[in-house]
């Protein structure tokens, strides 16, 4: 069982230049995420998916897509590298979401290793 | 959507002090605020978790607490350890599934 597994975990891109994220999980959780962190600024919300098919933007999304074609993978794709998405990245998932009238679960997060990811 | 602000950033204490750390959020909906703990170089994992249909829970030197009606959790940590010494991180859920964090607290137990 590796949880969730990010790649690369280290990338220099040049202004421009555009990459993808991967991240896969074999927990068949249903929701994932994606969060950057920065000195100071915590983990900030990317995108989210609460299943194949569907994503969400979260708090800070410009600059980043996402796409959900099966449960397993939630990849995180850079069009046009800045050097302000200089950062950390953590692709996270969890047994999450919504139970219809039931309303909505939220459970543990589970974290990858991270993605340092420099921008010049 | 949820705002989650958390206090104090940095912290310093003595080995065998408590340590208590406060956030507040915004949204009324939400109902699960997690404590994850980040080991400098190392992913966040969680510590401890409350749900909103409970105003405390202890796992042995780590306690939370839950104030719905002023929308604050709280994390008491007894009897400090180095090993104690991270970046704790706040959250709470918003729209029921996503979580959002706070900025973090960076805790130094010194012996």
């Amino acid at each position: 069982n590796a949880g969730v597994t990010q790649t690369p975990k280290f990338q220099v891109l040049k202004t421009g230049q555009s990459m993808t994220l991967q991240c896969a999980q074999d927990m068949n959780h249903e929701y994932m995420s994606w969060y950057r962190q920065d000195p100071g600024m915590g983990l900030r919300l990317i995108h989210y998916s609460v299943g194949a098919g569907i994503t969400d933007q979260g708090e800070v999304p410009n600059g980043y897509n996402v796409s959900r074609s099966t449960t397993e993978d939630f990849p995180l794709r850079l069009l046009l590298a800045a050097p302000s998405q200089t950062s950390v990245y953590f692709c996270a998932s969890s047994y999450s979401g919504h139970l219809g009238l039931a309303g909505s679960y939220t459970g543990e997060l589970f974290f990858g290793e991270g993605s340092r990811l420099t921008v010049l | 959507g949820e705002n989650v602000e958390q206090h104090p950033s940095t912290l310093s204490v003595q080995e065998g002090d408590s340590a208590v750390i406060k956030c507040t959020y915004s949204d009324s909906a939400s109902n699960y605020f997690p404590w994850y703990k980040q080991e400098l170089g190392k992913r966040p994992q969680l510590i401890i978790d409350i749900r909103s249909n409970v105003g405390e829970k202890k796992d042995q030197r780590i306690a939370v607490t839950l104030n719905k009606t002023a929308k604050h959790f709280s994390l008491h940590i007894t009897e400090t350890q180095p090993e104690d010494s991270a970046v704790y991180f706040c959250a709470a859920n918003q729209a029921g599934t996503a979580l959002i964090f706070g900025k973090g607290t960076t805790l130094s137990v010194s012996s």
